[in-house]
């Protein structure tokens, strides 16, 4: 089945660990998101990447930091420096093109700081 | 700045009811605006979506209306039902780019 795969589902990070969140897509896209969810303040934008060896920052990518290696996958790193990392994270893909906007998202990694 | 506005936050509605959630953007730009239902501990799925050339899209019990010179977009849910008990978040999305960007979310409760 085509889609969107992020691992682990559940990740406990201890004060001034690097951890690492898996995204992999087999829909093809060129397009990939990482978002952070929080309650009550939606889905704000961390890093995205229209293409291979590209990304850009969003609104909250201090703390954070990406790769964009192959097309399949952009995994996301919470560094050290992400004071409040306890946040639940969903990765998304699209295919880039004008005309086609649905973004598909990942199940999600709930990262809880211990 | 939030690009998209959305209320209510939270809603309670009786089963057979209808569910309205509205959304507001200043970006005329924008020209993609998508309804994800997310429900607890899951992604987000794309539930509709419309483009601004049309006032109104129905699927099935959900319909988007849309009116472009206020700005305002908003998802009615006809005869809700304890299974469409989620949290939407309405987006939006230009031509020029590829960046979504998300309402803060309406957590619905449809009550039996």
């Amino acid at each position: 089945d085509g889609g969107i795969t992020q691992s682990p589902k559940y990740l406990f990070r201890k004060e001034g660990q690097n951890v690492t969140l898996s995204c992999e897509q087999n829909l093809n896209h060129d397009a990939m998101y990482w978002y952070r969810q929080d309650p009550g303040q939606g889905l704000r934008l961390i890093y995205y990447s229209q293409i291979v060896n590209d990304f850009q920052k969003g609104d909250i990518a201090e703390g954070y930091s990406v790769s964009r290696e192959k097309k399949e996958s952009f995994p996301l790193t919470v560094t050290s420096a992400q004071k409040n990392p306890t946040a639940f994270y969903l990765c998304a893909s699209s295919t880039g093109q004008a005309k086609i906007k649905e973004a598909f998202f990942g199940q999600g990694t709930r990262l809880t700081v211990v | 700045q939030q690009q998209v506005k959305q209320s209510p936050q939270s809603l309670i509605v009786q089963k057979g009811g209808i569910s309205i959630i509205n959304c507001a953007y200043e970006n005329t730009a924008f020209d993609y605006f998508p309804w994800y239902q997310q429900f607890p501990g899951k992604g987000p799925a794309l539930l509709i979506a419309i483009r601004p050339d049309v006032s109104e899209k129905k699927e099935g019990r959900f319909t988007i209306s849309f009116n472009k010179s206020a700005k305002q977009f908003s998802l009615h849910i006809m005869d809700s039902q304890p299974g469409d008990s989620a949290t939407y978040f309405c987006a939006a999305s230009s031509w020029t780019g590829n960046q979504f960007y998300f309402g803060t979310g309406t957590s619905l409760t449809v009550i039996p």
